[in-house]
């Protein structure tokens, strides 16, 4: 099965900071990487696939990049709604396996 | 819109069954892949199962395999969870999830919580 892992699994930034974070899969996914956001008590909601398109409606701030075995999210101008859990996904298959989630808080 | 509406979670003791059900809308139903999705308390996403549109194939996690089963209903436009001999890892909120035509999860349901505890 595939593994995923995420780093850092927590972070504090200023707003206005820009956020890297990174995901790693034990082999190579090619691009069926996902990001999604999970704000405190709520639903998680898609934000980026294939790696790097972003779904309709969410923020330009928010851009993804990788392939193979190593993505990055970047959060360009943390905002105050950005506090919230994000996670990588991959969806190569029908199992899918989600990274284990980086917590982003503002400092 | 699409809208996805869970609901028959709760208390349930150790060895115990529930059946949660997701309404959908908003999409055609018949055309999509559904998914089950859960997060124990404090903790990470873990898939559940998955069935398909076409032809209801079904799969599961290991966790789950032999306890739970996963359906479909496409003149209610629901989806199924039922949960046989539940255990106290059980405990979790279960999301229901559709997927695009490429295994990915687009929209997920708001979720609901199955206590496992005697």
């Amino acid at each position: 099965d595939i593994q995923m892992t995420q780093s850092p699994s927590s972070l504090s930034a200023s707003v206005g900071d820009r956020v890297t974070i990174t995901c790693r899969a034990s082999q190579s996914i090619t691009n069926y990487l996902a990001w999604y956001q999970q704000r405190p008590g709520k639903a998680p909601k898609l934000l980026i696939y294939a790696a790097s398109l972003l779904q309709s409606g969410v923020p330009s701030r928010f851009s993804g990049s990788g392939s193979g075995t190593d993505f990055t999210l970047t959060i360009n101008s943390l905002q105050p709604e950005d506090i919230a859990t994000y996670y990588c996904q991959t969806y190569s298959s029908f199992r899918k396996t989600f990274g284990p989630g980086t917590k982003v808080d503002i400092k | 819109e699409v809208q996805l509406l869970e609901s028959g979670g709760g208390l349930v003791p150790p060895g115990g069954s529930l059946r949660l059900s997701c309404a959908a809308s908003g999409f055609s139903f018949n055309d999509y892949t559904m998914t089950w999705v859960r997060q124990a308390p404090g903790k990470g996403l873990q898939w559940v199962s998955t069935i398909t549109a076409i032809g209801g194939a079904t799969y599961y996690a290991a966790s789950v395999r032999g306890r739970f089963t996963i359906s479909r209903d496409t003149s209610k436009n629901t989806v199924y969870l039922q949960m046989n001999n539940v255990r106290a890892e059980d405990t979790a909120v279960y999301y229901c999830a559709k997927e695009t035509q490429f295994y990915l999860i687009d929209y997920w349901g708001q979720g609901t919580l199955v206590s496992v505890s005697s």
